[in-house]
Order: C-alpha cells, then sequence, then structure tokens
C-alpha cells in the first residue's frame, strides 16, 4: 500500500546515544515534515523540506539534524539523544499544495532516553 | 508559533449523542485541516476548510471555518463508538492544536 512508511516503530535509547529515525513515501510527494507529539503539547514541528536538497527548521529543532537526498526519503537525526527528546515521532508527506492536500503520516515511532 | 486551542480537552459521551469540539486561534488561516488520530497511530486527515463561513460535510461530520477564518468547529452527529479518538486541527498545514480526546461509550 502507499504511504508514508517509518521505522523503526519503537526504540529505547541511553543519554548519550545517537540514531537514526527513518521515513520513506512512495507517493513522490515534495514536502516532508517531522514531528514529535508529548502529551498536553500536540504535534510540534521539527524540520521540514520542500524538496530534494531543501530542508528547514520548524517549531523545535534543537537536537535534531535532517537531510533529503532523494524524494522518498527524510531521515531524522538525534545526534546525543537525551531525555527530553523522549517522545512519539511523526513523519509526515504532502503535495505541494499541501494547504489544500493535507499530509499524509506515518504510524510513528516511540522514543524512549533513559 | 500560531497558538491553536481546542476545546475540550476530553470528552466522553453516550452512543447517540451529539457533540461539538472547538479550535480557536487568534491568527488568522489561510486553510485549517481536521485529523482523527487513533492509539498507536498517525493523524487521518478528515477535511481541509480554506473559506470563510465554509461548510463541509462527511457523513455524520460537520466541520465549519469562521467567517474571520480564525476558528473553526466539529459537530458529530449521533455518535458511534468508531468515532472515538484524537480531533486534531491544524492551521496552514504547520500548525496544530493539541486536540480533544473523544470517547463514545457504547
Amino acid at each position: 500500500n502507499a504511504g508514508v512508511t517509518q521505522t523503526p516503530k519503537f526504540q529505547v535509547l541511553k543519554t548519550g546515544q545517537s540514531m537514526t529515525l527513518q521515513c520513506a513515501q512512495d507517493m513522490n510527494h515534495e514536502y516532508m515534515s517531522w514531528y514529535r507529539q508529548d502529551p498536553g503539547m500536540g504535534l510540534r514541528l521539527i524540520h521540514y523540506s520542500v524538496g530534494a536538497g531543501i530542508t528547514d527548521q520548524g517549531e523545535v529543532p534543537n537536537g535534531y539534524n535532517v537531510s533529503r537526498s532523494t524524494t522518498e526519503d527524510f531521515p531524522l537525526r538525534l545526534l546525543s539523544a537525551a531525555p527530553s527528546q523522549t517522545s512519539v515521532y511523526f513523519c509526515a508527506s504532502s503535495t505541494r499544495d499541501r494547504m489544500n492536500y493535507g499530509y499524509t503520516f506515518g504510524s510513528g515511532t516511540r522514543l524512549t532516553v533513559v | 508559533t500560531q497558538l491553536l486551542e481546542q476545546s475540550p480537552q476530553f470528552l466522553s459521551i453516550q452512543e447517540g449523542e451529539n457533540l461539538t469540539v472547538y479550535c480557536n486561534s487568534s491568527s488568522v488561516f489561510s486553510s485549517l485541516q481536521w485529523y482523527r488520530q487513533e492509539p498507536g497511530e498517525g493523524p487521518v486527515l478528515l477535511v481541509t476548510v480554506v473559506t470563510g463561513g465554509e461548510v463541509k460535510k462527511l457523513k455524520r461530520l460537520t466541520f465549519q471555518f469562521g467567517d474571520a477564518r480564525k476558528d473553526s468547529s466539529l459537530h458529530i452527529t449521533a455518535a458511534q463508538p468508531g468515532d472515538t479518538g484524537l480531533y486534531l486541527c491544524a492551521g496552514n498545514q504547520f500548525y496544530f492544536g493539541t486536540g480533544t480526546s473523544l470517547t463514545v461509550i457504547p
């Protein structure tokens, strides 16, 4: 089925470890983004990309890096994990007309940093 | 950050009842989306509204965009257990509200 695929679904990290959350979409969407979801905080934008080779920061970018070498893939890197990064992470994609089209979300990665 | 406030935060109702949830902001939005999220899954788009005063219907769900494009409401008629979930509004695709958690009791 077409859509947004996120891996892994669950991950436990120790403070200071690094890891990459993977996101891939097969809908040829130009626009991709990463959100984190915390209780009572809603979804907050971390980073986004409007196309291959172009990325920009969202509302809460500190501690995270992204790159967009292909249209399909948009990985999120945590260089040195901190307990404050414990959250559920969602990748989403949309067409260039995202205002009208809306996002397609992945099923999320639940990350715990101990 | 363009703050979107949703109310109520939690809602528990009996099957067959009607309900309305609200999404309010002090900012004007070009478009507003409503999503429903089930536990363990990502949000799924329900509707997009773009014109002030616009009303859209999706079966038993009615969505309205405020005339000034600063607020929106979602009305559910004769709620069913399958409507249970977290309802999120999003402005201009970027900014999400904190959500309304709805439980419909059979």
